[in-house]
């Protein structure tokens, strides 16, 4: 069955250390999107890419960077980890329609220290 | 932008009752969609509705999307524990927009 993975699921890291969340989908889906889920924010927009070599910003997006080289994976960097930046972050696919549904990763919890 | 709002914030229930979720957007809707998320996980997937008007069920679940396209309701019929979680709606920015805006969830608890 086709699906939407994350990893690592839980990371503990250090303030300014660079840091990578995978996010890999075997949907074949051109449209991959990064968002950070806090309390009283909801789920923002991080980074989102319509297919290779495509990526763009979102509303939150300092501080973050993505490279689309292939169809199945977006990873998120964090340049220099900054406590702000502890959240859960959910990688989201979807097809080329705009009203395409958009299927949802389990989730990755960092922790910035 | 558009955004979305839901009410209410969080919502708790005895198993076997029946409760209403409402999502309600500043612009009108191009599709508008229900995830349902556990403590810990991922968003699932609901349904999806796209036309004014439009009613889809799932099992014990309901969504409708008013005429206009502005607001649409959740309804649970007899909830059960299992139904517990917090609910988001989401929709398209734009008729090409591929990009989602969420509302802030609305948390509901069922009592055994």
């Amino acid at each position: 069955d086709a699906e939407i993975t994350q990893s690592p699921r839980h990371k503990i890291t250090e303030t300014g250390r660079q840091v990578t969340l995978a996010c890999h989908q075997t949907w074949n889906h051109n449209n991959m999107f990064w968002y950070r889920q806090d309390l009283g924010h909801g789920l923002r927009l991080i980074h989102y890419s319509y297919g290779v070599h495509d990526t763009n910003k979102g509303e939150v997006s300092d501080g973050y960077s993505v490279s689309r080289s292939n169809t199945e994976d977006l990873p998120l960097t964090l340049e220099s980890a900054a406590s702000s930046q502890t959240s859960v972050y959910f990688c989201a696919s979807s097809d080329l329609r705009s009203t395409d549904t958009q299927y949802f990763g389990p989730g990755t919890r960092l922790t910035v220290l | 932008s558009q955004e979305l709002e839901q009410s209410p914030q969080s919502l708790i229930v005895q198993e076997g009752k029946n409760l209403t979720i409402n999502c309600t957007s500043s612009k009108t809707l191009y599709g508008l969609y229900w995830y349902k998320q556990k403590y810990g996980e991922g968003l699932i997937f609901l349904m999806m509705l796209q036309k004014g008007g439009e009613e889809k069920s799932h099992e014990k679940i309901t969504a409708k999307l008013d005429e206009k396209k502005q607001q649409s309701s959740l309804h649970i019929t007899a909830s059960q524990p299992s139904h517990a979680g917090i609910y988001l709606c989401g929709a398209p920015k734009g008729s090409y927009g591929q990009n989602f805006v969420f509302g802030p969830g609305t948390r509901l608890s069922v009592l055994p």
